[in-house]
């Protein structure tokens, strides 16, 4: 769905490193989420927000952050990355006018961390 | 927190048969359950969805059963071709409905469905 892009969609760095990776939206969809997918484990959720206001921890939460600098924009950083975040990264994005939780996923970001 | 198990990891089907991938979920507050499916190299993307007021949704050659009782829920797939072939996720969330938000989905570990030919 080319109304959800991530970038950068393939990132190398190394241990102890800051990265951010960021996520936008034109759908006009006020939720927004950050999942990691890892072999075997399906997908968890990292963080999630409703809107500017509004973030939320999810599962799996330690080791990263995350801000919302507008509606469409959905930022999540690893502030001292370590090998074991090596993953593949999903932002989604939900419609709260929706009477459903259908979740829109972008295209993915594939993290590894030396 | 919720928790949600999904089997068979692995399912391997001749084309054209059926194939059913099962599901439980531990918190009786979820009342929303989507299944998505994974193609390699691709994003997840929804195939079908149920809400826990209704015991069986269908889609075509896709059907999802709700057992609210025992906590469980089933994808079910007819006539398998092979562009089913795909990684399949089942999840839970509890949503609001009359608004309000939702806690994100709780996925299971999905199932690599593998269609036969």
């Amino acid at each position: 769905d080319a109304d959800v892009t991530q970038t950068p969609r393939n990132r190398i760095t190394k241990t102890g490193k800051r990265i951010m990776l960021e996520c936008s939206q034109t759908k006009g969809h006020d939720r927004m989420y950050w999942y990691r997918q890892d072999p075997g484990l399906g997908l968890r959720l990292i963080y999630y927000s409703f809107d500017v206001k509004d973030i939320n921890k999810g599962e799996i939460s330690d080791g990263y952050s995350v801000s919302r600098q507008a509606q469409a924009k959905f930022s999540l950083s690893l502030e001292s990355a370590i090998p074991n975040q090596t993953a593949l990264y999903f932002c989604a994005t939900s419609d709260f006018r929706q009477d459903t939780d259908t979740q829109y996923f972008g295209p993915g970001t594939r993290l590894t961390v030396l | 927190g919720e928790n949600v198990e999904q089997h068979p990891s692995t399912l391997s089907v001749q084309e054209g048969d059926s194939a059913v991938i099962k599901c439980t979920y531990s918190d009786s507050a979820s009342n929303y359950f989507p299944w998505y499916k994974q193609e390699l190299g691709k994003r997840p993307q929804l195939i079908i969805d149920i809400r826990s007021n209704v015991g069986e949704k269908k889609d075509q050659r896709i059907a999802v059963t709700l057992n609210k009782t025992a906590k469980h829920f089933s994808l079910h797939i007819t006539e398998t071709q092979p562009e089913d072939s795909a990684v399949y996720f089942c999840a839970a969330s509890k949503f609001m409905y009359s608004g309000g938000g939702a806690d994100g989905l709780t996925f299971g570990k999905g199932t690599h469905l593998i269609i036969q030919p």
